[in-house]
């Protein structure tokens, strides 16, 4: 079946430092979708990515899409205390089906 | 607010015992999903209703069971339960068939098996 792997796990900045997590798929993906969750809270839809190469930007952050559709990153950059929290991935391989979230990579920021 | 609701919010039990859980989706969407989440782990994806309709599923235990209502809200019923089935439960829904079928998540039932 589909994999979804998220590296690193874990990642410890200081506030200020630049934080990238990196999403692969074991297939090809139709779409792939972000998600935060922050200490204590639920995962929280952040924007999905359609089109091979697909830049897409919110403010701090940076999404990319691969040109094959098997991976996708996110870059966080002059992290704040805010971002803390867990992202996730989440990799569709056919439009219509279900949605494999990656393990996640919790972020912690020092102040 | 996602607009799906979660009940109870904490629930402490036995081994042996069984436990319902409770989801009602946002407004308009037909598909409900069930995730495990155990202590600094992922999301384990445990099983999808759509439309009263069981439609995929995922890593769930046979001693789980789930149900979608005709008025679109869920129940994850889980029994003889053991120390490590203690995690938190998510509930999910979307639209389901839309372009950007996003999930909005619910607040979670944290369970602990004593």
């Amino acid at each position: 079946g589909q994999q979804v792997m998220q590296i690193p796990q874990y990642q410890h900045v200081q506030e200020g430092e630049d934080f990238t997590t990196y999403c692969n798929s074991s297939t090809t993906l139709s779409n792939i979708q972000w998600y935060k969750q922050r200490p204590g809270g639920h995962p929280v839809f952040l924007i999905q990515l359609v089109k091979s190469g697909e830049v897409k930007k919110q403010k701090r952050l940076t999404f990319q899409f691969g040109e094959a559709k098997k991976n996708s990153s996110l870059h966080i950059t002059a992290t704040q205390t805010t971002d803390v929290g867990t992202y996730f991935c989440a990799g569709r391989e056919t439009s219509g089906s279900r949605l494999t979230f990656g393990e996640g990579t919790q972020l912690t920021v020092n102040p | 607010d996602s607009g799906v609701t979660q009940t109870p919010k904490h629930l402490i039990t036995a081994t042996g015992q069984r436990v319902t859980l409770r989801c009602s989706p946002r407004s308009g969407d037909l598909s409900v999903y069930w995730y495990q989440q155990s202590l600094d782990q992922g999301l384990q994806f445990l099983i999808q209703y759509y439309n009263g309709e069981e439609r995929a599923k995922g890593n769930i235990l046979e001693r789980f069971s789930a149900q979608q209502f005709p008025d679109l809200h869920s129940e994850l019923n889980l029994s003889s339960l053991e120390l490590g089935d203690s995690a938190l439960y998510f509930c999910a829904s979307s639209v389901e068939g839309a372009p950007a079928d996003t999930q909005y998540f619910g607040p979670g039932t944290r369970l602990t098996v004593l």
